[in-house]
């Protein structure tokens, strides 16, 4: 079973609105991601973090999207004003390295944008 | 860029069928592959991995042999149970990629009883 946490499992909003998500990464997991999932299955990389720092991130993740992961506290992914095609599950997952190491997902976050 | 291709988008079988999953790979440097299964309402969990050339992964009855000359990591079950339904991905992590991993669309399998 995971041990990466995320909540709430299910979020609807409007379109506009902001939508918030946040995760726990397995314990002593220092690298965080967030991928999105389209109904059709695929997955959007968004962005990733070791300790508090941003690694990589994609153009949209900057221009419409926050995240975060301060210590001591959940990471966190926000939508600033949702879009319908924002409607996705959204998948935190946590790793040991940064490079070529295994990535433990969580259950996901299924926003659905009215 | 790196890139995974899975042949199959969905695979119907009867249990006790044999089963292969194509995946062909493209990556710049030298990847770590995965095979990651995903089950309704859970988020993908790693099946098993492979990082070097003649590598066998091996989980639960799967298995997969990373094959650098063909660029191939090909799933394969001897005799599938219908608790294996679940949708199946090959991804890949290269070093240069800040351990972004890449999924192939993945194969939806169904197993009938």
């Amino acid at each position: 079973n995971s041990k990466v946490i995320q909540t709430p499992r299910y979020l609807v909003k409007g379109q506009g609105q902001k939508a918030k998500m946040r995760c726990i990464p397995e314990k002593g997991h220092p690298v965080v991601f967030w991928y999105q999932q389209n109904k059709n299955n695929e997955f959007k990389f968004l962005i990733n973090f070791q300790n508090q720092e941003v690694l990589q991130q994609i153009d949209m993740t900057e221009k419409r999207f926050s995240a975060e992961c301060p210590s001591n506290s959940p990471c966190s992914l926000e939508i600033q004003s949702s879009e319908a095609g924002d409607s996705a599950l959204y998948l935190c997952a946590s790793s040991l390295r940064r490079a070529q190491n295994t990535l433990y997902f969580g259950a996901g976050t299924r926003l659905s944008v009215l | 860029g790196d890139s995974v291709t899975q042949t199959e988008g969905q695979v119907a079988l009867s249990e006790e069928d044999f089963l292969t999953i194509h995946c062909n790979y493209s990556a710049s440097g030298y990847p770590t592959l995965f095979w990651y299964v995903q089950y309704p309402g859970e988020g993908p969990q790693l099946l098993f991995r492979a990082s070097r050339d003649k590598e066998k992964g091996s989980s639960r009855g799967f298995e997969a042999t990373y094959d650098k000359g063909t660029t191939s990591f090909h799933l394969r079950k001897a005799s599938v149970q219908e608790s294996d339904s679940a949708v199946y991905y090959c991804a890949l992590s290269d070093l240069n990629s800040n351990n972004r991993i890449f999924f192939g669309d993945g194969t939806q399998l169904v197993v009938k009883p």
